[in-house]
């Protein structure tokens, strides 16, 4: 079946445009997750959703960071005014919920920050 | 915090044997998770221990002591498939805090 979709698969902005990443995950999943992933360092999560509810972001590195996921269903990753320090992979997971379920990920979004 | 630690980088030769060795500190999880991730791509999930003791998957197992803060991963028959980060990570209600990743490189 139809795995955790992201788009756009490569973003290059320049230093104070705004963002926004797309996530698509698998049908019926319940639980979203957002996380950062530097070079040659493992993910660092960002915030999670259950269902619309956003139930933590304390990973959010500013307040330029936000996201959304208003019908429970797609969410989106937006940054405001990037920086360079933002140049990362943006990864995108989900999972059917509960405290023991993996998270499936996509290929995730790689940000360039000129 | 949990501080998650993993070897850098460990070279093996085809059909041999690697363990990948993880230690952490947490005040508490629910459980511990091993990832794939080859490069450009996304992590892969492989394993995942809740108790104390041995899952095996075919080729893969994983080990978690509580007690000592020690999880490993064993890859066995290695292939050149196999050539990979595996990523160590501390799951608490769903979220998970990875290691840093350990580049396993297998030679023919």
């Amino acid at each position: 079946g139809a795995g955790v979709s992201q788009s756009p698969r490569y973003k290059v902005a320049k230093r104070g445009q705004d963002v926004a990443l797309r996530c698509d995950p698998i049908s019926g999943h319940v639980s979203l997750f957002w996380y950062q992933q530097a070079l040659g360092q493992g993910p660092e999560f960002l915030t999670y959703f259950q269902n619309e509810a956003q139930l933590d972001k304390s990973g959010l590195p500013s307040d330029r960071f936000f996201a959304e996921r208003p019908e429970g269903s797609v969410s989106t990753l937006k940054i405001q005014r990037t920086q360079q320090e933002d140049s990362a992979v943006y990864l995108c997971a989900s999972s059917l919920g509960g405290r023991d379920q993996p998270q499936h990920f996509g290929d995730g979004t790689r940000l360039s920050i000129l | 915090g949990q501080n998650i630690d993993q070897p850098t980088e460990m070279t093996a030769t085809e059909g041999a044997i690697v363990q990948i060795n993880c230690t952490y500190q947490t005040s508490g999880f629910n459980g511990l998770f091993w990832y794939q991730q080859h490069a450009g791509e996304a992590p892969t999930f492989l394993s995942y221990n809740v108790l104390d003791g041995l899952e095996e998957k075919g080729r893969f197992s994983s080990f978690l002591s509580r007690s000592k803060g020690y999880s490993y991963l064993l890859l066995k028959e290695l292939q050149m498939k196999d050539s990979a980060s595996y990523l160590c990570a501390v799951g608490s209600w769903g979220k998970l805090q990875f290691g840093a990743g350990t580049q396993v490189v297998v030679t023919p």
